[in-house]
């Protein structure tokens, strides 16, 4: 079946602009992740789903970030009054409980 | 100082080099380690998957953890221009999901 996929790939913002990046996980994977991924950096945690309940946000860098998963399934990351240290590849991926994570391609988000 | 270290490169071999790939962890509690290969503008893929101190060999790749010196490595024989891409050590923070913690990346380039 198909992958994780994330839309759109790239989203070009301008500063202040609000955002939102969707992820669409393996079908009947439980879990779901959002990570942040600099450039030249490792991907860096940002909140994990299971089903539809947000588990941990620990990774979640500021209230302008506010992730969602109200079905069980497809996912989105609202970004509001974006900042330029905002941009990045915003990577999700799925699993099945605590096994191997499936990544999607990643949203790169450029904030001008 | 980050819980995953990682030299970043990038590194260059002549195709068919053996490639070796090294990360240093802080924390003696990690007890799981992986290794996740990147290609550009790609999300990760999971490479290896290691428990124990020791080697683990999957086809040309081999996964070498020392706990002791909290020391991972990941070697790849007879190295391909396919090899080129980023290599992340990573490891996941505690148990019942794989909330994951990424080292920088090291970004390779096999010559032909």
């Amino acid at each position: 079946g198909a992958g994780v996929s994330q839309s759109p790939r790239y989203k070009v913002a301008k500063r202040g602009q609000d955002v939102a990046l969707r992820c669409d996980p393996i079908s009947g994977h439980v879990s779901l992740f959002w990570y942040q991924q600099a450039l030249g950096q490792g991907p860096e945690f940002l909140t994990y789903f299971q089903n539809e309940a947000q588990l941990d946000k620990s990774g979640l860098p500021s209230d302008r970030f506010f992730a969602e998963r109200p079905e069980g399934s497809v996912s989105t990351l609202k970004i509001q009054r974006t900042q330029q240290e905002d941009s990045a590849v915003y990577l999700c991926a799925s699993s099945l409980a605590s096994n191997e994570q499936f990544f999607g391609p990643g949203t790169r988000l450029t904030v001008l | 100082q980050k819980e995953v270290e990682q030299d970043p490169g990038p590194l260059s071999v002549p195709e068919g080099a053996i490639v070796s790939l090294n990360c240093t962890y802080s924390n003696s509690a990690f007890q799981y380690f992986m290794w996740y290969r990147q290609y550009s503008r790609k999300g990760p893929e999971l490479l290896m998957y290691t428990y124990s101190s020791g080697n683990k060999e999957d086809g040309r790749f081999t996964a070498q953890v020392d706990k002791s010196s909290k020391y991972i490595s990941l070697f790849i024989r007879d190295s391909q221009p396919s090899d080129s891409a980023t290599y992340l050590c990573a490891t996941p923070q505690r148990g019942g999901y794989q909330k994951v913690t990424f080292g920088t990346g090291t970004k390779l380039q096999v010559i032909p």
